[in-house]
């Protein structure tokens, strides 16, 4: 089943302890993407990839990290959480760039205290 | 600047009733791609469309169906006889090719409620 991944969907936390949230994705997308949502604000992008080893800030990357050393995973690195991190986030993928709809993982709601 | 703007924040309903979902949305490009995505109760986001700029035809998917009129720059999306699971918040989003990070630029929502 052709599916984006997350890990893990719920997380406690406490401020400063770092934490990975992991993305994978099994269709061989070049692009994927996490966004964060939030009451209020919506969905905002954090950062995207383009593909391998590409990586780019989105609208909100302050306090996050990501990496792309394989295809299929696209990890979200938060080195030092803080209460403001507090959010659902979701992992996306598409095809390629540009016109192909991005299909989103389940999300992973993060509590940092 | 891109901008989707989904005016009703809350519109409820009683099962078999008809609802339309509103989506005015702003952009400078020529060249853009349009989509609506479904997010239920468990809290995934579900694609559910995509229209490119080019294709105004309206789509009928069950009882799904999408309304696209550039030249009032709207993409409206009608549930017929809802039903129960119907129940969600929908969101328009908008992806223009030419900027940075095929960032999907969302609505809202439209939170949708499906009463038996």
């Amino acid at each position: 089943e052709a599916q984006v991944t997350q890990n893990p969907r719920y997380l406690i936390t406490v401020t400063g302890k770092k934490l990975t949230v992991t993305c994978s994705q099994n269709m061989n997308h070049e692009y994927m993407s996490w966004y964060r949502q939030d009451p209020g604000l919506g969905l905002r992008q954090i950062y995207y990839s383009m593909n391998v080893e590409v990586t780019d800030k989105g609208d909100v990357p302050e306090g996050y990290k990501v990496s792309r050393k394989e295809k299929r995973n696209f990890p979200l690195i938060l080195e030092s959480p803080s209460p403001n991190q507090t959010s659902l986030y979701f992992c996306a993928s598409s095809l390629s760039y540009g016109n192909q709809p991005q299909h989103f993982g389940d999300g992973t709601r993060l509590s940092i205290l | 600047a891109q901008k989707v703007t989904q005016a009703q924040t809350e519109i409820s309903v009683v099962e078999k009733e008809d609802v339309t979902l509103d989506c005015v949305y702003e952009t400078r490009d020529t060249t853009y791609y349009l989509f609506w995505y479904k997010q239920p109760p468990s809290g995934e986001l579900v694609f559910l469309i995509r229209r490119n700029s080019f294709d105004e035809q309206n789509e009928i998917s069950g009882r799904y169906s999408w309304n696209f009129q550039k030249s009032t720059s709207s993409f409206n999306f009608t549930i017929t006889a809802s039903q129960v699971v119907d129940s969600a918040v929908y969101f328009c989003a908008l992806s223009d090719p030419g900027a940075a990070g095929n960032k999907l630029t969302f609505g809202g929502g439209t939170r949708v409620l499906v009463k038996p």
